[in-house]
């Protein structure tokens, strides 16, 4: 089947700088986004998705984009903190079909 | 409002036994999804709900794995025989429907010995 990817499987930012994660999707169809947050203990939690009609979508610290053409997906996160370490999962989805996760990026933040 | 919400967080087997996982979604989500989660990746699902039907349980090793979501509220996950390999983080997660964001819960972490 289709898989998710990662180009990083480590990632070591210096507080306060901005974090960019990314994350490469095989399935040219696919048509939903998303990027999940997993503390350690903790299940996976929503951050922010987008859907192949965007390039581009913001929340508060993060941004999500879209590249259809590379079929590359990114999370900027801004003013990293230390409690953005973490392990972050991008998932795909294609219509009503299952979403797919990849294998993750641990996040750690250098105080 | 309350998160999804699973029990046990931990269970410690031997192999052959029983086990039960338990999870009560959010309220109002009629989407509900139990995901099996192996250290160092992501989750892979098992099995989705929509309301009372299991609408896709492809994933579900039924010869010894099963699911039920009476009322369309609740969900119970058993796995009977366990065998050394199920041991990992089971997570149940619910959502509006099916095209909404899934919200997860903190899952049960089974050891089978």
């Amino acid at each position: 089947g289709e898989s998710v990817g990662l180009h990083l499987p480590t990632l070591s930012v210096q507080e306060g700088d901005n974090s960019i994660i990314n994350c490469a999707y095989s399935n040219s169809a696919s048509d939903y986004f998303i990027w999940y947050k997993q503390e350690s203990g903790k299940g996976p939690q929503f951050i922010i998705d987008i859907r192949s009609n965007m390039d581009k979508r913001q929340g508060q610290r993060v941004t999500v984009l879209l590249n259809k053409t590379v079929k590359h997906l990114s999370l900027q996160i801004a003013a990293t903190q230390p409690g953005d370490s973490a392990v972050y999962f991008c998932a795909e989805q294609f219509g009503n079909e299952k979403l797919t996760f990849g294998t993750g990026t641990r996040l750690t933040i250098i105080p | 409002e309350a998160g999804v919400v699973q029990s046990p967080r931990y269970k410690i087997i031997e192999k052959k036994q029983p086990v039960a996982f338990w999870c009560n979604p959010i309220s109002g989500h009629n989407t509900l999804y139990w995901y099996l989660q192996n250290l160092g990746q992501g989750p892979e699902l098992l099995i989705r709900y929509e309301n009372e039907e299991a609408v896709d349980d492809s994933q579900l090793p039924k010869d010894r794995f099963s699911a039920e979501r009476l009322k369309g509220v609740d969900s119970t996950l058993k796995i009977q025989p366990a065998e050394l390999g199920d041991s990992a983080v089971y997570l149940c997660a619910s959502s509006l429907d099916y095209n909404s964001p899934l919200h997860f819960g903190n899952g049960t972490r089974l050891t089978v010995t």
